[in-house]
């Protein structure tokens, strides 16, 4: 089974829109970390925002959210008011095992592509 | 505070040729990982290696590619008489212990 699902190859939205990128995951272990990471055409990986799987509010940076149901193991990444810069792959990610300080390998999504237009 | 070096930032080279890939860690980071991105995927895990120890080698392919990180220097991946399919993004990550920094990358093409 995947670990990490992204079903949305491609997405479109307007500029000044907010756009929801959907993921869900899979894993048994109580502690893990979920990551949303940005590439854009120059090929970086740019880090976006992190939710811990015991923490108790969703993770807010900036334009970014992170809508966490921790029941339906999703993560999906919230956008708000789109820019055309944000045009990107966008995947999702996840690090199995114990909590902040320990590190472990991450997991990818395939990754969704999102435009934004005018 | 310098971000994750790598280099070089693309790299050609023939089949069966070896090719080298250095990666140095932000300062003060001990854990390094390493990354595959093939055309149009996403990034799948190689190794995790600390300090002169490599911790975590599950996905690295059991022929032709090594990597280390010495106690002095970048971390290599290494990657002996190359072929087509091994043309991808190879990403590496340095961390302090839980978020992971990634380097802007090295795209290695082989012909």
């Amino acid at each position: 089974a995947q670990k990490i699902t992204q079903t949305q190859p491609g997405m479109f939205v307007q500029e000044k829109e907010a756009v929801t990128l959907d993921c869900t995951y899979d894993t048994s272990d109580p502690s893990y970390g979920l990551f949303w990471y940005k590439q854009p055409s120059s090929g970086e990986m740019i880090f976006l925002i992190y939710q811990g799987s015991y923490d108790q509010q969703n993770a807010t940076e900036g334009r970014y959210s992170l809508n966490f149901q921790k029941a339906r193991k999703s993560a999906n990444l919230v956008i708000s008011a789109s820019q055309l810069g944000d045009s990107a792959m966008y995947f999702c990610a996840m690090r199995e095992g114990p909590g902040a300080g320990t590190a472990s390998k991450l997991t990818f999504g395939t990754g969704t592509r999102l435009q934004v237009t005018l | 505070n310098a971000g994750v070096m790598q280099n070089p930032r693309h790299l050609v080279r023939r089949r069966g040729q070896e090719a080298r890939l250095r990666c140095s860690p932000m300062k003060g980071h001990s854990h390094v990982y390493w990354y595959r991105q093939l055309p149009e995927e996403g990034l799948k895990f190689m190794v995790y290696l600390q300090k002169e120890n490599i911790i975590d080698e599950s996905g690295m392919p059991k022929e032709r590619f090594s990597a280390e990180f010495p106690k002095e220097g970048p971390s290599i991946l290494r990657i002996q008489q190359v072929v087509r399919g091994d043309s991808a993004a190879y990403f590496c990550a340095s961390s302090p212990g839980s978020e992971q920094y990634f380097g802007p990358g090295t795209r290695l093409t082989v012909t």
